[in-house]
This record gives C-alpha cells, structure tokens and sequence, in this order.
C-alpha cells in the first residue's frame, strides 16, 4: 500500500533550527512535496524535490532521498510565524499525491 | 477574483439533505481537485479533472460526485449528506495536471452533517 510518515508534533524554540522527518512508500515515484498549513487555512506550497540532495530556499531547505524513502524539511532561524502543521505528499506513478498526515510544529519564545 | 474561491465558507446540514459546494479559479489551470480533511489524516483526495469535459475518482469517491463543464469551475456534490462526511474540503488546482507541477488551495470550506 502507499503510506506517508511523518511525526504529529514537535516543539523547538524561536531562533532555533528544526527539522521534520518524512518517509514515504508510494507505487512508483515522481516526487515530494512540502506545504504549510496554518490553523484554519489552506496548505501552502513550500518546496519540491525529485532528484536526491538538498534544496535551499531562504531559511528553508528541503532534502530527498530517493532510495531510502525519506525527505525532510529543515528550518532555520526559527519565527513565531512558524508555527503550522507541515505536510508532505509524495506523488505516486499516477501523478497524484499521497499526503502525510502533517506534524504540527510548536514554536516557543 | 484572484486565485482560488470556495462557497461556502461553512455549512450545518442536516443529514440526508443534499449539498453542492463551489468552486472557482481565475488562474486559467487545467487541472482541479477535490480533497477532504480530517483530524489526524491526511489529505484524501475525492475526485479530480485533469482537463475540462473530464474527471476522475480518487481515493475516497463514494458519496460524491463531480462535473467538469469549464475550466473555472469544479463543483463537488454530495448526493444525500451523512454524518461521516464531516470535514474539512478543500478545492485545488494546477497548471498542467498529470504532472509535477505545484497544486494550489482553496481557503476551504467546513462541512458538518448532523
């Protein structure tokens, strides 16, 4: 079957880096999402990975690896603003997505 | 308009009453989906359309039902509500569908099925 991992809940503390984990096992493969989620609102587009290794972008970075099934979405220089759900979606041979449940980060002063 | 639109924004219905919820985009993409939210799960999707004039299920259809007459609009109907659709639905779209290209969200709208 096609499942997505990812942790419920993390907490870290503003100014701080973190990282959220993702496994994913999906039939074929054609690359992983990440979006944010804040309470109440729409998922929005953070990064795509299709090819193995890191993707910067500002204070977020996204890393793929294709033969472990794993991804994860680092963030930096931790904001208030970050706190959201965060939500990564492999997409399968079918181009669809399969998403993970999301991890709700807690960000503490 | 700009973007994605959803209407409503949230609904109390009671159950065996039968619902249409709308949406709309502006973005001229070809592609659109229909997805619901539950706590704790992830998103699932209920159908899709890849194009106008088509549409497909995806992986909780049952109960649902879609049309695709235009590009801009994609509603979804729920024939005779029951209490387990309950959620959260969101309408999304994308530029090319069938491809990996980046979805875009709707703000939403809250669906409860007394």
């Amino acid at each position: 079957g096609q499942n997505i991992d990812q942790p419920t809940e993390m907490t870290a503390t503003e100014g701080a880096i973190v990282q959220i984990n993702c496994t994913y096992q999906t039939s074929g493969f054609n690359g992983l999402f990440w979006y944010q989620q804040h309470a109440g609102e729409a998922p929005t587009f953070l990064s795509y990975n299709v090819l193995d290794g890191l993707e910067e972008k500002g204070r977020f970075s996204s890393f793929l690896s294709r033969s472990k099934g794993y991804s994860y979405l680092l963030l930096k220089e931790l904001q208030m603003k970050d706190s959201a759900s965060y939500l990564c979606a492999a997409q399968d041979s079918n181009y669809q997505l399969i998403w993970g449940a999301g991890t709700k980060l807690i960000i503490k002063p | 308009i700009a973007g994605i639109t959803q209407a409503p924004t949230s609904q109390i219905l009671a159950a065996g009453r039968r619902m249409t919820l709308r949406c709309t985009q502006d973005m001229r993409h070809n592609a659109m989906y229909w997805y619901r939210q539950d706590l704790g799960l992830g998103l699932r999707l209920i159908h899709y359309s890849n194009t106008a004039g088509t549409t497909g299920k995806g992986e909780v259809p049952d109960g649902y039902s879609v049309s695709r007459a235009n590009t801009d609009d994609f509603p979804l109907t729920l024939a005779s509500a029951v209490p387990s659709q309950t959620s959260v639905y969101f309408c999304a779209s994308s530029p090319a569908g069938g491809g990996t290209d980046t979805q875009y969200f709707g703000p939403g709208t809250r669906l409860t099925v007394l």
